[in-house]
């Protein structure tokens, strides 16, 4: 059964903080995403990777940096937190033109 | 214009009818598509997708391609309260890194 986890369901942190949201899939597949979903705006590409140490700035990317070091695990950066950054942020991952998985998502709020 | 639109909702339907969501899009290049759902609180999951023009049926849920009027439909038979969600449409474009391409979802309700 395919498997997708993220570090935190819910994650309070305060203005100014380094966040560090990680995420781990089982799948072996070669991409992942990070989103943020808000009300309203739907789902929103921060960031995603296509391969180990690969990377690419997606429709949001400003405020947050990724790292990908190993090919199951993509770390999502939050340098700053900002109250602005207060989301559900999900994780997700796809191989080729299959299916793509999601995380049960994390719920950040910065205070 | 956004590259791809849904109607927010909520849309309510009887129990026992068909829910009808649509979606549109911008980008004559876009190859496939899906219909996710999502629960309130819950991450998104995959109920189908659609690559060719027509209809494709599973189970209860069907989906309609129409690349020339660009839209894709999802139609649910028999609604049940459980079918009450978010439902979340997406195209992948050709050359994209396989990254799809997000409606901002509409909120079915279901009436028992």
């Amino acid at each position: 059964d395919v498997k997708v986890t993220q570090s935190s369901r819910y994650l309070v942190k305060r203005t100014g903080e380094k966040v560090f949201l990680e995420c781990v899939q089982d799948m072996d597949h070669e991409n992942m995403f990070w989103y943020r979903q808000d009300p309203g705006l739907g789902l929103r590409l921060i960031y995603f990777s296509y391969d180990v140490k690969m990377k690419e700035k997606g429709d949001i990317p400003e405020g947050y940096s990724v790292s990908r070091e190993k090919k199951e695990r993509f770390s999502l950066i939050l340098e700053s937190a900002s109250t602005n950054q207060t989301s559900m942020y999900l994780c997700a991952s796809r191989q080729s033109t299959d299916t793509q998985y999601f995380g049960p998502g994390t719920r950040l709020t910065v205070l | 214009q956004k590259e791809v639109e849904q109607n927010s909702g909520p849309l309510s339907v009887p129990e026992g009818a068909i829910a009808s969501l649509n979606c549109t899009y911008s980008d004559r290049g876009s190859q496939s598509f899906f219909w996710y759902r999502q629960y309130s609180g819950k991450s998104p999951e995959l109920i189908m997708f659609i690559y060719s023009n027509g209809d494709k049926e599973d189970g209860r849920f069907t989906a309609q391609l129409n690349k020339a009027s660009q839209y894709v439909s999802l139609l649910i038979r028999d609604s049940q309260p459980s079918d009450s969600a978010t439902y979340l449409c997406a195209m992948e474009r050709r050359d994209s890194n396989y990254q799809l391409i997000w409606g901002a979802g509409t909120k079915l309700i279901i009436k028992p």
